[in-house]
């Protein structure tokens, strides 16, 4: 079965600086990857996901991830913050064709103005 | 129009006590699932049910039931409420897979129910 990690569990930033979460997972076939947000208080949303393609991938709101398949990483980053952006993050992997969408444990963003 | 909506949002209750949790999608989809968050963040899937048939059960006691009516609507029943299922419950629903080499499937999230059990 697939697990993730990500590295970093609360992030304190200020307004404008750059970001990068971490997030690797362990399986060796071909994954499906995700970033959700979740907003105090709020759903997850979808930020950004990569089947296929160009490792670099765009997503809203200014984020974007890079799959690194030699690393098993699928960083998240985003070069200014703002203090909208405080929130929970999680990093997901899933098997083609399968269900299961496995997260990782999630890292706190606190961005301060 | 909401897209996957749960009811309640908020239930608290006493151990012992037997609760329902109510979600539906109008998006349309084929599958529906139930996750457990818990107080440090952790999200945890529990079941799964794709088009009214159970795919995913993972290891829950087995006092939460899942039932789903219909495609739109999957439920979650927990009999015999307990300290420890104090949690975020979310409901989530997908089309399936896209199949091919890479098979990929994007889950759209409801509001989660906050569960307290005193």
């Amino acid at each position: 079965a697939q697990s993730v990690s990500q590295h970093n569990h609360h992030v304190i930033l200020s307004e404008a600086a750059s970001l990068e979460l971490g997030c690797n997972y362990s399986y060796g076939g071909t994954v499906n990857l995700f970033w959700y947000v979740q907003y105090p208080g709020q759903h997850l949303q979808l930020l950004l996901k990569y089947f296929s393609g160009d490792p670099l991938v765009k997503g809203i709101k200014g984020f974007e991830a890079e799959f690194i398949k030699s690393k098993f990483s699928f960083n998240l980053r985003k070069p200014s913050v703002q203090w909208s952006d405080t929130a929970e993050y999680f990093c997901a992997v899933n098997v083609p064709n399968d269900y299961k969408l496995s997260f990782g444990a999630g890292t706190t963003v606190t961005v301060r103005a | 129009d909401t897209a996957v909506s749960q009811t309640p949002k908020y239930l608290v209750t006493q151990m012992g006590n037997d609760k329902s949790i109510k979600c539906e999608q109008n998006l349309g989809h084929d599958t529906m699932y139930w996750y457990k968050q818990d107080s440090k963040k952790f999200l945890k899937i529990m079941f799964s049910y794709n088009n009214k048939e159970l795919i995913i059960n993972e290891t829950v006691p087995n006092r939460f039931s899942p039932k789903s009516p219909d495609k739109a609507h999957l439920n979650l029943h927990i009999n015999s409420l307990e300290l420890g299922d104090s949690a975020v419950y979310f409901c989530a629903s997908s089309q399936k897979p896209s199949g091919g080499a890479y098979g990929g499937l994007e889950q759209y999230f409801g509001p989660g129910t906050r569960l307290t059990v005193t």
